[in-house]
């Protein structure tokens, strides 16, 4: 069960790049690393997902290092809209008892003008 | 339907009270979870179903919660006997298979208050 953690908040202004960390040292070996946007009143969304080294998509790139023990969330240009809850997910499912799906505590990210 | 869905969208209930909350997952999504995510925190991982068997229940916080799913499709999480530190927001997803559970679609949930 890897347990993870994340910055409690970060701000930013409109225009930058801005890199979130998740730190999961005991990751396990079949463990994928996504990320998760959440807007107030609203259930997470979907952002990207990885295993290892780097994955890019339309929103953002996933970098993850070859020790996998962390990775980092990287948006590029934010706009005002990039307001949000980011979380990391990683954990495993369906293969043993116990298995969890951990959440990260989440960043709460604000972009400012 | 387009997206999971959950009701009812708020729940507000006296202490002693059972509650049920449903979800309806994406068609065709074999797998489900319920979590919980109270008030500015994190979301908490309850219990997730393949197909309607539920292989492991120890994440439900006590016995007075419990979940069952139907047809492969509704998912119902009771609450019995609900206390005030039940109240939070219960948020429903589902994945194509329990082999893509990284890439969950999430209800808009459903908020609990327990008076």
């Amino acid at each position: 069960l890897a347990k993870t953690t994340q910055p409690i908040s970060m701000d930013s202004y409109e225009g930058q790049e801005v890199n979130i960390t998740c730190s999961h040292n005991n990751i396990a070996t079949n463990d994928y690393i996504t990320w998760y946007q959440q807007f107030p009143s609203q259930g997470p969304r979907f952002i990207i997902q990885g295993y290892k080294t780097k994955v890019t998509n339309e929103v953002a790139s996933l970098f993850i290092p070859a020790d996998r023990k962390s990775s980092t969330l990287s948006l590029p240009r934010v706009s005002l809209s990039d307001t949000a809850v980011y979380y990391c997910l990683v954990g495993d499912i369906g293969k043993s008892s116990g298995d969890k799906l951990t959440f990260g505590t989440g960043t709460r990210l604000a972009v400012r003008p | 339907g387009a997206g999971v869905s959950q009701s009812p969208s708020n729940k507000v209930t006296e202490k002693g009270k059972d509650v049920e909350l449903r979800c309806d997952p994406i068609s065709g999504h074999t797998a489900l979870y319920w979590y919980r995510q109270r008030l500015g925190q994190g979301l908490e991982f309850l219990i997730y179903f393949q197909g309607n068997s539920a292989p492991d229940k120890s994440g439900l916080p006590s016995d007075r919660f419990s979940a069952e799913r139907t047809g492969g499709s509704v998912s119902t999480l009771t609450i019995q006997r609900t206390q005030q530190e039940d109240s939070a927001v219960y948020l429903c997803a589902s994945s194509l298979s329990l082999a893509t559970y990284n890439e969950q679609f999430f209800g808009p949930g459903t908020r609990l208050t327990v008076l």
